[in-house]
């Protein structure tokens, strides 16, 4: 597509739930990120793919939070056992051979835990 | 682990003024980017700094390398309403993961 997709672009849901937020990114790009961006906060780095390398889990901040990107392209980003502390914007990026000056975002999911 | 403070946290601008912002960085960086984010959007790429002391401009946008490399500065001339918004700077310590500023939070003044 021409930008970076984020599906659902708004997501309530109670605690103690599962969340899947997803991201297609611009195609051909080979790299692909997740941000977070708590409010009134910067972003806060989460998990970095790059092509069929093993991706960057370091800034996962929990083993409740995984991600996986499936045929090199859309990636998906699990939250279980949701928390208060959850609520967020989830940001995810995709730049061309991991550049950062090429990243570009979406327009992110908001996520609220109620 | 790297940390960027960005400053100030938000200001009030009206229509005309220039703005300042700075942001220092705990370690020595080979890039500085400065990002927007308007209301409900991602962060948008405004400008990329590649080498200490280097001065680049985007139309009313200038930002700075500083020699130090430690820290970046982007001032806003005659500012209009659609400044208005969130400025990040950014700058990969290492590889290929940016790390992001708190912030600068622009608003109009009433």
């Amino acid at each position: 597509g021409a930008g970076v997709s984020q599906s659902p672009s708004n997501k309530v849901t109670e605690k103690g739930k599962d969340v899947e937020l997803r991201c297609d990114p611009i195609s051909g790009h080979t790299a692909l990120y997740w941000y977070r961006q708590s409010l009134g906060q910067g972003l806060e780095f989460l998990i970095y793919f790059q092509g069929n390398s093993a991706p960057d889990k370091s800034g996962l901040p929990s083993d409740r939070f995984s991600a996986e990107r499936t045929g090199g392209s859309v990636s998906t980003l699990t939250i279980q056992r949701t928390q208060q502390e959850d609520s967020a914007v989830y940001l995810c990026a995709s730049s061309l051979g991991g550049g950062v000056v090429g990243y570009t975002f979406g327009s992110g999911t908001r996520l609220t835990v109620v | 682990g790297q940390q960027l403070n960005q400053s100030p946290q938000s200001m009030f601008i009206q229509e005309g003024e220039d703005v300042s912002m700075n942001c220092t960085s705990s370690s020595i960086f080979n890039t500085w980017l400065w990002y927007k984010q308007d209301p409900g959007e991602g962060p948008v790429l405004l400008i990329a700094l590649y080498k200490a002391g280097e001065l680049t401009s985007n139309g009313r946008l200038t930002a700075q390398f500083g020699i130090t490399r430690k820290d970046s500065f982007l001032n806003i001339s005659a500012s209009i309403p659609s400044d208005v918004g969130i400025y990040f700077c950014a700058g990969p310590p290492t590889g290929n993961m940016l790390t992001f500023g708190g912030g600068t939070r622009l608003m109009v003044k009433p």
